[in-house]
């Protein structure tokens, strides 16, 4: 089944421990990326990936890393993670092969930061 | 926890009618449209997009409408059902590698 996958779905941290959110795609799509959902904010892009090796900013990239080491992974990373991080999160995928710039989401992290 | 429903517009409707959700897009040389699907508790679903270079575009029970002149998008839903009750969010974007940008979205809740 084709799908995107985020680990963990929910967690809850301290101020300062450092996390990583994982995420894979199956379909071997060459474009990821990271979201970030707040209420009444909508979706904003945190990072962005073209492919293997190529990561960029999106709108909201403060306090987060990303590295993109395969083509199927690319995990979200919080150095030192602050309650303003506290989010929903998702990854997504895509392929411009096919002609379209669809996005197929994964079932989002629920990320806690006390 | 706090539901990103919260602080959306909201469209209440009777099971089988007819739902128009509607989205202003900002950029005029965006030439890609989605409409997405979010239900509580999961990522948005892809349900129908559209090129720039159509106005209309049919799906199974959804219809999407482009209006470029006035920069304005809707998804109609016909005979919506319970099961269509969601936040819907119209995502714009320009061919290619592109990334792109959602709107705040739509809460739609239909009553049985």
């Amino acid at each position: 089944e084709a799908q995107v996958t985020q680990n963990p779905r929910y967690l809850i941290t301290v101020t300062g421990k450092k996390l990583t959110v994982t995420c894979s795609q199956n379909m071997n799509h060459e474009y990821m990326s990271w979201y970030r959902q707040d209420p009444g904010l909508g979706l904003r892009q945190i990072y962005y990936s073209m492919n293997v090796e190529v990561t960029d900013k999106g709108d909201v990239p403060e306090g987060y890393k990303v590295s993109r080491k395969e083509k199927r992974n690319f995990p979200l990373i919080l150095e030192s993670p602050s309650p303003n991080q506290t989010s929903l999160y998702f990854c997504a995928s895509s392929s411009p092969q096919y002609h379209t710039d669809t996005q197929y989401f994964g079932p989002g992290t629920r990320l806690t930061v006390l | 926890g706090e539901s990103v429903g919260l602080h959306l517009p909201t469209l209440s409707v009777q099971e089988g009618d007819n739902s128009i959700i509607n989205c202003a897009y900002s950029n005029s040389a965006s030439d890609y449209f989605i409409w997405y699907k979010q239900e509580s508790g999961k990522g948005p679903q892809f349900i129908i997009d559209i090129r720039s270079n159509m106005d209309k575009r049919q799906g199974q029970r959804v219809t999407v409408l482009l209006n470029k002149t006035v920069k304005h998008l809707s998804l109609q839903i016909a005979a919506t059902q319970p099961g269509d009750s969601a936040v819907y969010f119209c995502a714009e974007g320009l061919g290619g590698y592109s990334t792109l940008t959602f709107g705040k979205g739509t809460m739609l809740l239909v009553s049985p």
